[in-house]
């Protein structure tokens, strides 16, 4: 299985701050890896594919960038609804999920 | 409008068995690579398997092979996951979810089902 890391776990900001997401691959996946937003209590929705191609109908303040086994997932100004918990996924090999970051509204 | 609903969790002893299904509408079912996906309570999600199409190929999770088995019926819309020998640590909330790729092998997931959970526990 090819393990995902994700950091920080946690993080806290300010309506319209930049906020950014890492992502680790435990091996090379290429662009094979997505990124998805899950509020509570709801299934998670697919934000980015294939590392940096945004998903139809989501905001453009969100971006994806890494190539190899380095990603991150950017937030270029946080608004009220992007408080969310953000999951990675490769799918180079099967399919692994990250840890999640959870993303809290200062 | 493009949908997927799930249905057949509940509460079940360790070593039994039950059966999920996945009603699939607002797109042509049969051209797609279908997966379950589980998330245990405060945990992320989880890939559990996968099947083709046409339904000949199957993938499985290292921790449900053996134990759980994924099909599907193109002319009823719909994909099932049968799943037998339950143990404590397949608690989770189920999605069916699609590929968002037709015929690209591993991919990501654009469409997910409300979910069902499934607990185990004597």
């Amino acid at each position: 299985d090819i393990q995902m890391t994700q950091s920080p776990s946690s993080l806290s900001a300010s309506v319209g701050d930049r906020v950014t997401i890492t992502c680790r691959a435990g091996q090379i996946i290429a662009n094979w890896l997505a990124w998805y937003q899950q509020k509570s209590g709801k299934a998670p929705k697919l934000l980015i594919y294939k590392a940096s191609s945004l998903q139809s109908g989501v905001p453009s303040r969100f971006s994806g960038s890494g190539f190899g086994t380095e990603f991150t997932l950017t937030i270029s100004s946080l608004q009220p609804d992007d408080s969310a918990t953000y999951y990675c996924q490769q799918y180079n090999s099967y399919s692994t999920f990250g840890g999640g970051t959870k993303v809290e509204i200062k | 409008e493009v949908q997927l609903v799930e249905s057949g969790g509940g509460l079940e002893q360790p070593g039994g068995s039950l059966r999920l299904s996945c009603t699939a509408s607002g797109f042509t079912f049969s051209s797609y690579e279908m997966n379950w996906v589980r998330q245990p309570p405060g945990k992320g999600p989880e890939w559990v398997s996968y099947v083709s199409s046409g339904g000949d190929i199957t993938h499985y999770a290292d921790s449900v092979k053996g134990r759980f088995t994924i099909s599907r019926d193109n002319a009823k819309n719909s994909l099932i996951l049968q799943m037998s020998s339950l143990r404590d640590e397949d608690t989770a909330v189920y999605y069916c979810v699609r590929d968002a790729t037709l015929g690209a092998g591993p991919d990501a997931f654009d469409i997910w089902g409300q979910g069902t959970m499934v607990s185990v526990s004597s």
